[in-house]
């Protein structure tokens, strides 16, 4: 079956303190992953996309990610957190066909302590 | 560039009745698709379109339909509404051509259903 999990339901970081959520996939064909972000109100922003190449992937407002096909794996992460990162996290699993769906996870809800 | 337009943004319907939801997808891109974002299920492919025809489709009953015009602006309805309805309806369009699958979603539709 195909499915994205995020362990995580909530996190809570101090600002400036390091961040990492985790992401593991099943999925049956080549993964195609990705992150996004999701502020109240808000739709979802795309922080950064893995396709293929290079397995550590830059992406906007700081934030990286990490796919590790061993582990099925695509984790997150952020050197220091603003206050402003407070958000929820979505990852999601697809195919690179267009018009595909993607399979999102269920999100995680990051929190940031003053 | 305008991004993704979603209208309304808010709505309130009661059961049994029917709502259309109205997306206008960044220009250039040809391919419109729809999500239901829920706290229980959270976020679920509904359909995809391109060239107003529905290449994909999720698992929602009957009641979930969409169309898309030639100016590839989208539209979904749901019929006779049921309390689970109640959702946050997210609009994503893509560039089918690009050879990547990389939505951008608009702020969604927050449906209630009394």
């Amino acid at each position: 079956a195909q499915s994205v999990t995020q362990p995580d339901i909530h996190i809570t970081v101090s600002e400036g303190a390091s961040l990492e959520l985790r992401c593991n996939y099943s999925y049956g064909a080549t993964p195609y992953l990705f992150w996004y972000v999701q502020s109240p109100g808000q739709g979802l922003q795309l922080l950064l996309k893995y396709f293929s190449g290079d397995t550590l992937v830059q992406g906007i407002k700081g934030f990286e990610a990490e796919f590790k096909r061993s582990q099925s794996s695509f984790n997150l992460r952020k050197p220091s957190v603003h206050w402003s990162d407070a958000a929820e996290y979505f990852c999601a699993v697809g195919a690179l066909q267009a018009g595909t769906a993607l399979i999102f996870g269920k999100g995680t809800t990051l929190s940031v302590s003053s | 560039k305008a991004g993704v337009t979603q209208t309304p943004r808010y709505l309130i319907k009661t059961r049994g009745q029917q709502v259309t939801l109205s997306c206008s997808p960044i220009s250039g891109h040809r391919s419109v698709s729809w999500y239901q974002q829920t706290p229980g299920q959270g976020l679920q492919f509904l359909f995809e379109y391109f060239s107003e025809t529905q290449r994909n489709k999720g698992n929602f009953p009957g009641r979930f339909s969409g169309r898309q015009f030639s100016n590839s602006r989208s539209e979904m309805n749901v019929s006779t509404l049921e309390l689970g309805d109640s959702a946050l309806y997210l609009c994503a369009s893509s560039l089918p051509d690009s050879g990547a699958n990389v939505l951008t979603f608009g702020a969604g539709s927050r449906l209630t259903v009394l």
